[in-house]
């Protein structure tokens, strides 16, 4: 059984830099798995953050980018503000047909 | 602008079937490369996709719960509705449906319909 992974939690200061990561159990993350990353804060509704790896949406703050990282699709948060603390999911394709969500990362900005 | 709302019973019993219905605004299920998706979030819990289905009927289903889903749409009504047979406490969760764009993948997602089974 195919399992994405993510780091339950991170802390980050306001005003730093911080990354999280999403990895495949089946070997290395590629552009081929088209990432994704969305944002959800208590009581709402995931909102998307990145796609295709590194594009964001219209409405996707310019701190935010998505890359790849030592086989790892990730998601680095710039200048982090209070309002980025939230709770931070990947997703991942395989094959085209199924697709992954990570366990998320619970972010926490103190 | 485009929006989602998901609807269906808020509580059903053990063993009984699941019917959702995603109402949608603001784009065409008969778009080419359109897809509409169903994610599930238990209480406390990750997200877990369940469903998806595209404008040209193509439908993908999470391989642990293919048994027991099937996605159908209605591109007249602007609807598409998911059935989950055989409900079982665990899959008291809030169900999701979101807008798939052939360019920036899931991006509009609708406010959730919280599902509770139990007797």
């Amino acid at each position: 059984q195919t399992v994405v992974t993510q780091e339950p939690s991170l802390t980050v200061s306001p005003g730093g830099t911080v990354t999280l990561t999403c990895a495949s159990s089946t070997g290395a993350v590629t552009s081929g798995y088209y990432p994704n990353w969305f944002q959800q804060k208590p009581g709402q509704a995931p909102r998307a953050l990145i796609h295709n790896t590194n594009n964001k949406h219209s409405w996707t703050p310019a701190r935010f980018s998505g890359s790849l990282l030592g086989g790892k699709a990730a998601l680095t948060l710039s200048r982090v503000q209070p309002e980025d603390e939230a709770e931070y999911y990947c997703l991942l394709y395989y094959g085209g047909a199924q697709l992954l969500f990570g366990g998320g990362t619970k972010l926490t900005v103190l | 602008q485009i929006t989602l709302k998901e609807s269906g019973p808020t509580l059903v019993k053990p063993t009984q079937t699941l019917t959702l219905t995603c109402t949608f605004s603001g784009f065409s299920l008969s778009t080419s490369g359109v897809g509409v998706g169903w994610i599930r979030q238990p209480p406390g819990k990750a997200l877990e996709w369940l469903a998806l289905i595209y404008w040209d009927d193509d439908k993908h289903y999470s391989p642990s719960l293919k048994s027991r889903l099937t996605i159908t749409k209605d591109t007249s009504k602007n609807q598409v509705v998911l059935t989950m047979t055989n409900m079982d406490p665990v899959d008291t969760a809030t169900y999701y449906c979101a807008h798939k764009d052939p360019a920036v993948d899931f991006d509009y997602w609708g406010q959730g319909a919280l599902v509770t089974v139990s007797s």
